[in-house]
């Protein structure tokens, strides 16, 4: 099946400071790939679509300009975290659209664990 | 998409089958009936998906109900490796959004 990766899997940083998560696509290429937020012992709540080449499409109550996300390439969705507090901790997984038969199939990223100290 | 309800969590012992439950009372016709699976601290695990058909793969079963208002996810065997966070999730197999809801802990003993 497909492959989705993200990099880095866990990563840790102090407050103020901005990370970037990338999310792949290894062996199909993604026209729309997702971006989710999981909060411990919680379901997982999308944060935004990205759409390759154009901007992404934020959920309600995210905010645009704390989290951005690019969608540079067919294979690449990036998401970094700007000015990140402690409440950014969290989750972070991404998933990519694959055609299948005629429909489309998600596929999951590993998740990227973000701490901010 | 049409919400869906689930048992919170379940238990199973190893080597028995496990039936996960899910109400989809107010599911469109256009709507497939999705489940993944999560493992703790991993990305959700694709499982099985069908409209109107009992489907069957290497994974699981799943039995939906003629009028497909629920449907059944089926662990023939169980393992202790499939002790996850069970998600059903109705969806158009478009290119949109999943949403997930609270899922089925299940956890599988010896």
């Amino acid at each position: 099946g497909a492959v989705v990766s993200q990099h880095p899997s866990w990563v840790i940083c102090k407050s103020g400071t901005s990370v970037k998560i990338e999310c792949r696509s290894l062996d199909f290429q993604a026209t729309t790939m997702f971006w989710y937020r999981q909060f411990p012992k919680q379901s997982l709540m999308l944060m935004a679509t990205s759409n390759e080449g154009s901007k992404a499409t934020y959920e309600q109550g995210v905010e645009k300009d704390k989290f951005l996300i690019n969608h540079a390439s067919l294979t690449l969705s990036t998401l970094t975290v700007t000015s990140a507090h402690p409440e950014d901790s969290s989750f972070y997984i991404c998933s990519a659209l694959s055609p299948v038969l005629g429909s489309y199939e998600q596929y999951f990223g590993p998740g990227t664990r973000l701490t901010v100290t | 998409d049409a919400k869906t309800t689930q048992p919170t969590s379940m238990d199973c012992a190893e080597g028995r089958a496990a039936n996960l439950p899910c109400n989809h009372s107010t599911i469109s016709g256009n709507e497939y009936v999705y489940w993944y699976r999560q493992i703790h601290s991993q990305g959700p695990q694709y499982i099985i998906h069908g409209l109107k058909n009992n489907e069957t793969n290497e994974m699981a079963s799943l039995i939906i109900t003629e009028d497909r208002k629920s449907s059944t996810l089926i662990l023939p065997h169980a393992t202790l490796r499939d002790t996850a966070v069970y998600y059903c999730i109705v969806y158009t197999g478009t290119a949109s959004k999943l949403t997930f809801g609270t899922g089925t802990r299940l956890q599988v003993t010896l």
